[in-house]
């Protein structure tokens, strides 16, 4: 069975912080993948991965930046918290190409920031 | 970019039937349905593949319609265990990126 596991089911910051939220996954997927959820607006995208060191933005990348020096390993970091950034942060993993590249999730965590 | 689904929500009774749909204003190639249940990571159901339909699990099935860039997830004879959180998800072509709808809240009641 393929396992993502994010770092902290729960955080609380402050407005301001550096925010860090690690996810590892163990089936050698090329794709990794953060998006947060929000009530009424599903996922959205925000940082994808598909290789060591590379990266690409997603739909909502303002605020966020990631970091992948290992394949198995994805971070996505907040550099300045801020209140409206509060959200449920998933982080997936996925086959590189072709149709049957389904996502398998972490589960997730629930970020306030105050 | 991102996938539209009708409902946003719907409350069902046990035994009783509901349709999700999917619309995308880009083409599809394949498309991918998932639940989430409350607390936990969404998790696969099922792909739709370019030209076909493909049942799934229970009695939850899909269809796929590439032409007017929709899917539909068909839930029959509800059971409480299907309450949840219905994402369709695709993999955007020529790309390696990976979106999803805007998400369904389903609730079945006793």
């Amino acid at each position: 069975d393929v396992k993502v596991t994010q770092s902290s089911r729960y955080l609380v910051k402050r407005t301001g912080e550096k925010v860090f939220l690690e996810c590892v996954q163990d089936m050698d997927h090329e794709n990794m993948f953060w998006y947060r959820q929000d009530p009424g607006l599903g996922l959205r995208l925000i940082y994808f991965s598909y290789d060591v060191k590379m990266k690409e933005k997603g739909d909502i990348p303002e605020g966020y930046s990631v970091s992948r020096e290992k394949k198995e390993r994805f971070s996505l970091i907040l550099e300045s918290a801020s209140t409206n950034q509060t959200s449920m942060y998933l982080c997936a993993s996925s086959l590189m190409t072709g149709a049957h590249r389904e996502a398998f999730f972490g589960q997730g965590t629930r970020l306030t920031v105050v | 970019q991102q996938p539209v689904q009708s409902p946003q929500a719907v409350i069902l009774r046990e035994g009783e039937d509901a349709v999700i749909n999917c619309s995308s204003s880009k083409a599809l190639y394949s498309v991918h349905w998932y639940r989430q249940k409350h607390g936990e990571a969404p998790v696969f159901l099922m792909i739709l593949l370019k030209g076909g339909e493909q049942k799934g699990h229970e009695k939850i099935s899909a269809s796929f319609n590439e032409k007017k860039q929709q899917s539909s997830l068909y839930l029959t004879a509800s059971q409480l265990s299907y309450s949840g959180t219905y994402f369709c998800g695709t993999p955007v072509g020529g790309t390696y990126k990976y979106i999803f709808g805007t998400g369904t809240r389903l609730k079945v009641l006793a």
